[in-house]
């Protein structure tokens, strides 16, 4: 079956870094999203990366292994309002997304 | 641009009632997907439409069902309806089948079945 791990929970300090993790096993890859949601919103997009390597957004981050079926979502000066749900999503080879449980950002002051 | 609009917002039903939830997407966006999301849970693909065809269909009863008019607004349709059917209803919309590179969310239907 196809199949998203990130860890369900993370907890960081407002100002440090904070890296979430995403591995997948699925048919097909054309690219990892990311996604970010508050509690009660919808979830907003973050980043996209089809190949392998870093894509930097401001204070955002995201990595792809394409031989390691591993990316990852890396959070610069960590605020306040970065606390929220964060999704990774994989394009499989029906072009459908695929998407993880999602991780729970915990930002303590 | 407006965004993607969800109607109703909120929606309480009883079990056995059926529900259709009515998506408008960006204009332009000729692809929506729809999604469930349960407490604590990602989100759960139900299917996609493009130009007024099913693109892709995901693991739920026959129970859920969709479609897509002409000026790419969608609706879905949930008949027979049970306890476990209480989620968010998200739809997502986009230039591309597939989702393209984004997708982007309405503020979702919260469905409550009593």
């Amino acid at each position: 079956g196809q199949s998203l791990e990130q860890p369900s929970e993370v907890t960081a300090v407002e100002g440090a870094i904070v890296q979430i993790n995403c591995t997948y096993q699925t048919s097909g890859f054309y690219g990892l999203s990311w996604y970010q949601q508050h509690d009660g919103g919808a979830p907003t997009f973050l980043s996209y990366n089809a190949l392998d390597g870093l894509e930097e957004t401001g204070r955002f981050s995201s990595f792809l292994s394409r031989s390691d079926s591993y990316g990852y979502l890396l959070l610069q000066e960590l605020q306040m309002k970065d606390s929220a749900s964060y999704f990774c999503a994989v394009r499989d080879s029906n072009y459908q997304l695929i998407w993880g449980a999602g991780t729970k950002l915990i930002i303590k002051p | 641009k407006a965004g993607v609009t969800q109607t109703p917002r909120y929606l309480i039903k009883t079990r056995g009632q059926q529900v259709t939830l009515s998506c408008s997407p960006i204009s332009g966006h000729r692809s929506v997907s729809w999604y469930q999301q349960t407490p604590g849970q990602g989100l759960q693909f139900l299917f996609e439409y493009f130009s007024e065809t099913q693109r892709n269909k995901g693991n739920f009863p026959g129970r859920f069902s969709g479609r897509q008019f002409s000026n790419s607004r969608s609706e879905m349709n949930v008949s027979t309806l049970e306890l476990g059917d209480s989620a968010l209803y998200l739809c997502a919309s986009s230039l591309d089948v597939g989702g393209g590179e984004t997708q982007y969310f309405g503020p979702g239907t919260r469905l409550l079945v009593l």
